[in-house]
């Protein structure tokens, strides 16, 4: 059965330091999601990816975190100056969508990403 | 801001007797709703869902169902089941194809034999 795959499984980076988060979605959907949990608290939505832009953000989402499908199958979230309230799981989906209300989310792994 | 709550923060339900989960949402611009189960250290794994136009959805032993006047659905698990002890998670998203979705804090179903 196809599923999210994300790498690495967990990071551990110093405060300041860029990270690139990486996920390969499955195959023939076409939105693509991060999400963020914050230890104890609830799943965050970050971002959606539609047709090589983004479709919609929440205000996490701010100028320090970016996006990119840099080739057919990877989707990336970068964080360029990583803080310690950065530390959280990060969860790529994707979803088959095609702008149906009817779209299920598929969620991988997760990358525990550690800031200290 | 609360949009999708869960009040049970656990729920403890004897092997072979029916789980009953909970969640109340506020957003009345809320199209379609999901359970996801998560694990420790793993990603939220999809359940069944459920669109607003629809009352009642069923998949094996998980049936969720939506009462959009009250804005509350639950999902039953029937019958329960040891490996079903995990965290369940209602999520519910709008009518936009890139939607993103929002959660409540889940319930941490707990099955005892």
């Amino acid at each position: 059965e196809p599923e999210v795959t994300q790498t690495p499984s967990h990071q551990v980076t110093q405060m300041g330091q860029e990270v690139i988060l990486r996920c390969v979605p499955i195959s023939n959907h076409l939105y693509f999601y991060w999400y963020r949990q914050i230890l104890g608290q609830k799943v965050e939505f970050l971002v959606s990816f539609y047709n090589n832009e983004i479709s919609e953000k929440s205000e996490i989402f701010d100028d320090q975190f970016s996006v990119e499908r840099p080739d057919g199958s990877n989707f990336t979230l970068k964080i360029r100056s990583t803080k310690l309230e950065d530390s959280a799981m990060y969860f790529c989906a994707s979803s088959n969508a095609a702008g149906l209300l009817e779209d299920t989310q598929y969620f991988g792994p997760g990358t525990r990403l550690t800031v200290l | 801001d609360q949009q999708v709550k869960q009040n049970s923060p656990s729920l403890s339900v004897q092997e072979g007797r029916i789980s009953i989960l909970n969640c109340d949402y506020t957003n009345s611009m809320f199209d379609y709703f999901l359970w996801y189960k998560k694990y420790p250290a793993e990603g939220p794994t999809f359940l069944i869902s459920i669109s607003s136009i629809k009352d009642k959805n069923e998949d094996g032993r998980f049936t969720v169902f939506l009462n959009k006047s009250a804005k509350h659905l639950s999902l039953h698990i029937v019958p329960s089941q040891p490996g079903d002890s995990a965290v369940y998670f209602c999520a519910a998203k709008g009518s936009g194809g890139a939607d993103g979705l929002t959660f409540g804090k889940g319930t941490h179903l707990i099955i005892q034999p």
